[in-house]
């Protein structure tokens, strides 16, 4: 059984476009991410939840929001879509609030290509 | 402020070799540090991790690093390098008391025959 799942694992669409990636994690934890990772395979995070509250937020473009319906699901949405947000984007969990030495656990990545 | 360096973005080893790729970090706090693989067109996947009881840590696929704090670094180490080693590898850095992880650029891992 997949921990983090994503999907979907490919997307191409247009610019302008509206998308969204789904993620869920069957762990348990109480503690979901989204990282970018951009074409110089450069990884950085852009947002993170705690029992579905927003706790990082970074500096994202408020066309990507986040949505937590429960603590095993974070999905984004991703408005207006450009160019510069071709990209993979990876779906993460943790236990314990994230902190300490607990392990991220990153699902498989969603390649987000805009055309 | 926290940060990541890993030393070439590129490494090239003969199978069978030793494998070394560096990572020095920056902390104003103890660290928690780690080291993912990432293979062609797949997710991160945990090497191992250094959560401050032994400096030397022991991960999978014969992977080894060891935390020295005087030289704010945390060298993978493998002593015989695979065909199947060929990935990219990431150095990550958490500083205490914080839920994010902080990533260096990556370095690039190919191993020849």
């Amino acid at each position: 059984d997949t921990a983090v799942s994503q999907t979907p694992k490919y997307l191409v669409t247009q610019m302008g476009n509206d998308k969204s990636i789904k993620c869920e994690q069957n762990l348990g934890h109480d503690t979901m991410y989204w990282y970018k990772q951009d074409s110089k395979k450069f990884l950085k995070i852009m947002f993170s939840y705690n029992n579905k509250e927003l706790i990082i937020n970074e500096t994202v473009p408020n066309r990507f929001s986040p949505k937590s319906p429960d603590k095993a699901h974070l999905n984004l949405h991703i408005n207006s879509l450009e160019l510069g947000d071709s990209a993979v984007y990876f779906c993460a969990s943790s236990p314990g609030g994230g902190r300490s030495g607990n392990t991220i656990y990153f699902g498989e990545g969603s390649w987000l290509t805009v055309v | 402020a926290q940060s990541v360096t890993q030393l070439g973005s590129h490494v090239s080893v003969s199978e069978g070799a030793l494998v070394l790729l560096r990572c020095n970090y920056s902390s104003s706090v103890p660290p928690y540090l780690f080291w993912y693989v990432q293979y062609p067109n797949q997710g991160l996947q945990l090497l191992l991790k250094y959560t401050s009881a032994a400096t030397l840590v022991k991960g999978i696929n014969g992977f080894e690093a060891e935390f020295k704090k005087s030289e704010t670094s945390f060298h993978l180490t493998k002593p015989s390098a695979h065909m199947s080693d060929a990935a990219e590898y990431f150095c990550a850095v958490k500083p205490g008391g914080f839920n994010n992880l902080i990533f260096g650029a990556g370095t690039r891992l190919a191993v020849h025959p």
